[in-house]
């Protein structure tokens, strides 16, 4: 089974901030990389899918990076509305999910 | 307008079956499979298995023979099915979409049924 791991756990950040998340692979995901946004209460929401492709209506501050084993969500200046936990989601081989990365606003 | 809405006891008693219907609108089901998540409160989702478009499925190891997933396309409704439920089975059931035959992801969620296991 892949499994998946992201970091940082916890990240705390100020509004304008340039953000970065990482999400590894145990193996080799051929890019079926996807980031999830969710906010407490709700369902999982939908930002990048395969690697570096912005979902629709996603705003473009989102952006997603990375190959192989080692993938990244950038969040290129962090609003309010972005304080969540984010998921990716590998679906190379079967799915498996990260544990989530719990964003705040410092 | 795609929907999904899943449907489910609030509260399940140890070691009974759990039940839960997923509500599709805005699409057949015979074009998209839907997936079926948990996320336990407080931690990650774990995906469980799959209905796929053509009606077969597929579920995760975890779960081994706990857990069926079966479907009424003439009602456009999906089921999950476990057995044997433990306490840490509680946890917030999600019904997910895909497009068959490609590698779109995951792209429209139900709200979620949350499901506690009480002794």
């Amino acid at each position: 089974d892949i499994q998946m791991t992201q970091s940082p756990s916890f990240l705390s950040a100020s509004v304008g901030e340039r953000v970065t998340l990482s999400c590894k692979a145990s193996q080799n995901i051929n890019k079926y990389l996807d980031w999830y946004q969710q906010k407490l209460g709700e369902a999982p929401k939908l930002l990048i899918y395969n690697t570096n492709n912005l979902h629709t209506g996603i705003p473009s501050r989102f952006s997603g990076s990375g190959s192989g084993t080692d993938y990244t969500l950038t969040i290129s200046s962090l609003q309010p509305e972005d304080v969540a936990t984010y998921f990716c989601l590998q679906r190379n081989s079967w799915y498996t999910f990260g544990a989530g990365t719990k964003l705040e606003l410092k | 307008q795609v929907q999904l809405k899943e449907t489910g006891p609030d509260l399940v008693q140890l070691t009974q079956t759990l039940s839960i219907t997923c509500t599709v609108s805005g699409f057949s089901l015979t074009t998209y499979n839907v997936h079926w998540v948990r996320q336990p409160p407080g931690k990650g989702l774990e995906w469980m298995g799959a209905m796929w478009n053509g009606g077969g499925t597929d579920y995760n190891s975890a779960f081994k023979s706990r857990l069926s997933i079966s479907r009424d396309t003439s009602k456009s409704q999906v089921f999950l099915k476990m057995n044997s439920l433990q306490t840490d089975d509680t946890a917030k059931y999600f019904c997910a979409r895909h497009v068959a035959y490609t590698t779109d992801p995951f792209d429209y969620w139900g709200q979620g049924v949350m499901v506690t296991v009480s002794s």
